[in-house]
């Protein structure tokens, strides 16, 4: 079945820092990938989102980059601010299961200090 | 802007009572789903919905039901609460297209505490 194995967390960075969050995929088919961001005391959001081999997504300064040879898509950030402190979670849907529906990772939570 | 709404933040209920988790969106998405967040965990998928009427159970469905009963709202229901039934719980929704780059749009919790 499908799974997604992120790093294990806590992160905690100082401000400016660059972010490397690892994640990794097992898919049958081919799928989409996501990164998500919690926010203490929300819900999760949309923060990037990738399609297809090679694709870039990119959003408020992170970048993941699809890598199929490497089953990866890991979250990059080069400067971070304490504002980016929360919960990021990848993820992916597969084109093989109820199209919609995700395959989380268990989350890293990042705690930038000033 | 695209909303789901959670009916409650908090809510503290007390073991044996039935409990009902509402969730409403307004984006007219066919997919709805009820996730638990615990500690260490991650997300779990406890049921969800591809259309009115319709169900599936998620990975751990035991001690929970659903209803989906208009296309816009989707309630979980707690038959006989239990301590171990604490926890955050998640609704999320999505678009039921023939791909798969549709991402979910989560509302912003219920924190249930079950005594």
């Amino acid at each position: 079945g499908d799974s997604v194995t992120q790093m294990e967390g806590p992160v905690t960075l100082s401000e400016e820092a660059f972010l490397t969050i690892n994640c990794t995929y097992t898919a049958t088919g081919y799928p989409s990938l996501f990164w998500y961001v919690q926010y203490p005391g929300e819900g999760l959001q949309l923060l990037l989102k990738a399609t297809k081999a090679d694709d870039k997504g990119s959003n408020k300064g992170f970048e993941a980059t699809y890598r199929k040879e490497t089953t990866s898509f890991h979250l990059e950030k080069g400067s971070v601010q304490v504002s980016d402190s929360a919960v990021y979670f990848c993820a992916l849907s597969d084109e093989d299961t109820n199209a919609g529906k995700s395959t989380f990772g268990d989350g890293t939570t990042l705690t930038v200090k000033p | 802007d695209v909303k789901v709404t959670q009916s409650s933040r908090y809510l503290v209920k007390r073991t044996g009572e039935k409990v009902f988790l509402e969730c409403v969106q307004d984006m007219d998405h066919e997919n709805m789903f009820w996730y638990r967040q615990d500690p260490g965990l991650g997300l779990r998928l406890i049921y969800f919905s591809y259309d009115v009427k319709m169900k599936e159970k998620g990975d751990i469905p035991e001690g929970y039901s659903v209803s989906r009963e208009k296309k816009e709202r989707f309630s979980l229901i707690l038959e006989s609460a239990s301590t171990n039934q604490t926890s955050m719980y998640l609704c999320a929704s999505n678009h039921l297209q023939g791909n798969n780059n549709q991402p979910q749009h989560f509302g912003d919790g219920t924190r249930l505490s079950i005594l």
